[in-house]
C-alpha cells in the first residue's frame, strides 16, 4: 500500500515563525503537492513538485515556500507564519496520470 | 484557471436512500474527473473517477455520470449505509498536460442516518 505520511497531526505555532511541514511518500512517486483545506473552499492547491528539485506554483502560494531535495519528501515553508494560515494542510503524491494519494494532514494553528 | 463549483453542501439521507452530488466545471480541456471521500481524521481517498472519452462508470454501489457539453458531473450513492457519511469532493484536471494537477469542489458533508 501507498503511504503518505506527515509530520504531525497537531501544530501550534506563534505569529512571526517559522514554520516546516514535512511530507514523506515510500512509493517513488515523481509528483508531489501541498493543499489547505478550509471549510467550505474544498482543497486548494499551494505548490506541486514534478521532480527533485523542481517546483511549480499552484493557486495560492502567497506566503509559502517549498522545497524537494529528495524524492520522496516534500517540505513546505511558512516563512513568517500568520493567523490567516491557520489551517489544514494535506500533502499527496502521485504517478502522472494517476490517482492523488493523501496523508492524514496537519492541523496548523497559527496564535 | 479552471473552477469547480460542487453542491449541495450538505446532505442528510435517510439508510438505504440514495444520494446524489452535483459539481460543474468552467475548463472545456478538462478530461479528467476524481471523486474523493474523506473520513474524520483521513486525508481524501479516491472512491472513483471517470474520464472524458465515456459518459458513466459505476463501481458497485457508486456511480459517476458525465456530461461533457453541459460541463457537468455527478456522483450517486444507492442504497447508503452509515459508512457512506463522510465528505466528498469532485475534482477536475487536464490529465497528463497538466502533471495531474486537480482543482478541486468545496465539499459535500454527507450525513447518512441510520
Amino acid at each position: 500500500d501507498v503511504k503518505v505520511t506527515q509530520s504531525s497531526r497537531y501544530l501550534v505555532k506563534r505569529t512571526g515563525e517559522k514554520v516546516f511541514l514535512e511530507c514523506v511518500q515510500d512509493m517513488d512517486h515523481e509528483n508531489m503537492f501541498w493543499y489547505r483545506q478550509d471549510p467550505g473552499l474544498g482543497l486548494r492547491l499551494i505548490y506541486f513538485s514534478y521532480d527533485v528539485k523542481m517546483k511549480e506554483k499552484g493557486d495560492i502560494p502567497e506566503g509559502y515556500s517549498v522545497s524537494r531535495e529528495k524524492k520522496e519528501r516534500f517540505s513546505l515553508i511558512l516563512e513568517s507564519a500568520s493567523t490567516n494560515q491557520t489551517s489544514m494542510y494535506l500533502c499527496a503524491s502521485s504517478v502522472t496520470g494517476h490517482e492523488q494519494f493523501f496523508g492524514p494532514g496537519t492541523r496548523l494553528t497559527v496564535l | 484557471g479552471e473552477n469547480v463549483e460542487q453542491h449541495p453542501s450538505t446532505l442528510s439521507v435517510q439508510e438505504g436512500d440514495s444520494a446524489v452530488i452535483k459539481c460543474t466545471y468552467s475548463d472545456s480541456a478538462s478530461n479528467y474527473f476524481p471523486w474523493y471521500k474523506q473520513e474524520l481524521g483521513k486525508g481524501p481517498q479516491l472512491i472513483i473517477d471517470i474520464r472524458s472519452n465515456v459518459g458513466e462508470k459505476k463501481d458497485q454501489r457508486i456511480a459517476v455520470t458525465l456530461n461533457k457539453t453541459a460541463k457537468h458531473f455527478s456522483l450517486h450513492i444507492t442504497e447508503t449505509q452509515p459508512e457512506d457519511s463522510a465528505v466528498y469532493f469532485c475534482a477536475a484536471s487536464r490529465g497528463y498536460n497538466a502533471g495531474n494537477m486537480l482543482t478541486f469542489g468545496g465539499g459535500t458533508r454527507l450525513m447518512v442516518k441510520p
